[in-house]
């Protein structure tokens, strides 16, 4: 079945830097669209990056744009991100996700999230 | 960007109760929305998307209506599993926006 299991998550001081990762399996990887959304404590869904199948097409919300970098590598299944000049605002659940279906924009599964806490 | 509206933020209800929760985008999307259902400490669960069509293994009470501006998504006889936080979402085009929310409690 599908499975998506970030990791990389943890307390870090505003102005630094942090890369999540996101192992999939269960389904051919390189099919399919993936992001990254996120959920502050308490808030609600913010879609932060999207990566076409072959990472040749990014997008990015306007939050993140310029600090954050969306990356895969289909080889190894896994699906990245770059979080640089972290602010108080990123802290949250990290989510990464699949389409239900190639390159939908729907979200059809979710990890389990990564909590990232930026704070000194 | 197209900014996603629901209404209620909450509602209270009881098992068995037929519940209608609407979404409305600041411009025609035709059919790219979306429907999830999260329970707390959970992640969301994509109960249905391309505005009517119902993912696989969503229970048939799940339906979801409506294109362009105004979407409804109705269960049609609350169950116990069903109380959780409904998010609608747009995916016509970037950036891919969520609506903030309806959460249904127990009455």
């Amino acid at each position: 079945q599908v499975q998506l299991v970030e990791s990389g998550g943890d307390l870090v001081k505003p102005g630094g830097s942090l890369r999540l990762s996101c192992a999939a399996s269960g389904f051919t990887f390189s099919a399919y669209y993936m992001s990254w959304i996120r959920q502050a404590p308490g808030k609600g869904l913010e879609w932060l990056s999207y990566i076409s199948s072959s990472g040749s097409t990014l997008y990015y919300g306007d939050s993140v744009k310029g600090r954050f970098t969306i990356s895969r590598d289909n080889a190894k299944k896994s699906l990245y991100l770059q979080m640089n000049s972290l602010r108080a605002e990123d802290t949250a659940v990290y989510y990464c996700a699949r389409a239900p279906y190639g390159s939908s924009l729907f979200v059809g599964y979710w990890g389990q999230g990564t909590l990232v806490t930026v704070s000194s | 960007d197209i900014q996603m509206t629901q209404s209620p933020s909450s509602v209270s209800a009881s098992v068995g109760d037929r519940v209608t929760i609407t979404c409305r985008a600041s411009q025609d999307i035709s059919s790219w929305l979306a429907w999830y259902q999260q329970k707390p400490g959970k992640a969301p669960k994509l109960l249905i998307y391309a505005a009517s069509t119902l993912q696989s293994g969503v229970p048939s009470r799940f339906s979801g209506s409506g294109s362009g501006t105004d979407f409804t998504l109705t269960i049609s006889s609350l169950q116990p599993e069903d109380f959780a936080t409904y998010y609608c979402q747009q995916a016509d085009s970037f950036p891919i926006t969520f609506g903030p929310g309806t959460k249904v409690d127990i009455k």
